[in-house]
């Protein structure tokens, strides 16, 4: 049972122009999200989030939009630079637990991967 | 540089073994997560432990094992060894009640 689902395993995208990654969910209990970014050979490193209550997120050049109606987020990259080929996972948390303490349990999706030419 | 530290980086053995990845958390940080990825699959959750106390489990292995000592950082245990146990296996941490993790880089096991 997929969760949370990245039905892009891939992206190409011109150097300049945006980059964008989707996400979709079907829990409906999840209240925050995640992007991470992996390169090769190192640990997701945390890029961007949104809170529930939201429905837009901005911090520089990434953006994160949630349609909460639809189940469905992504990631906006502008502009785009080679730099910021990777794999791109989303991730969705719910609150559990007493006090909080069980919000790190996050639900990935598959990834997908980004690449940008110069 | 995360500031969480993983070890080995990557570990070779046979079916039917045992072995012992290991965690330290950025300092200060009260929780550890532990997460498999294998391939072509997302990070999956195993197990979280919140200042040495066991908090969230996921679909963890009963031949999977973990804990979290006095001094925070977390062992994972994995024994009785097979194939599709080769994995990347992440340890996370963060100050418990956010849900930004930090993620370790990694230890790579490889059952042949």
């Amino acid at each position: 049972d997929q969760q949370v689902k990245q039905n892009s395993p891939s992206l190409s995208v011109q150097e300049g122009r945006i980059s964008i990654l989707n996400c979709d969910y079907t829990n409906s209990m999840f209240d925050y999200f995640l992007w991470y970014k992996k390169y090769p050979a190192e640990g997701p490193t945390f890029l961007i989030s949104i809170s529930s209550i939201k429905d837009k997120n901005e911090d520089g050049r990434f953006t994160v939009f949630l349609n909460k109606s639809a189940k469905h987020l992504s990631l906006h990259i502008v502009p785009s630079q080679p730099g910021d080929s990777a794999v791109y996972f989303c991730a969705a948390s719910a609150s559990l637990g007493a006090g909080g303490t069980s919000y790190g349990k996050l639900t990935f999706g598959q990834g997908t991967i980004l690449t940008v030419h110069p | 540089d995360s500031g969480v530290t993983q070890t080995p980086k990557h570990l070779i053995t046979a079916t039917g073994q045992r072995v012992t990845l290991r965690c330290s958390p950025r300092s200060g940080d009260l929780s550890v997560y532990w997460y498999q990825q294998s391939l072509d699959q997302g990070l999956q959750f195993l197990i979280q432990y919140y200042n040495g106390e066991e908090r969230a489990k996921g679909n963890i292995l009963e031949r999977f094992s973990a804990q979290q000592f006095p001094d925070l950082h977390s062992e994972l245990n994995l024994s009785s060894l097979e194939l599709g146990d080769s994995a990347l296996y992440f340890c996370a941490s963060s100050v418990g009640g956010v849900r930004e993790l930090f993620f370790g880089e990694g230890s790579r096991l490889t059952v042949l």
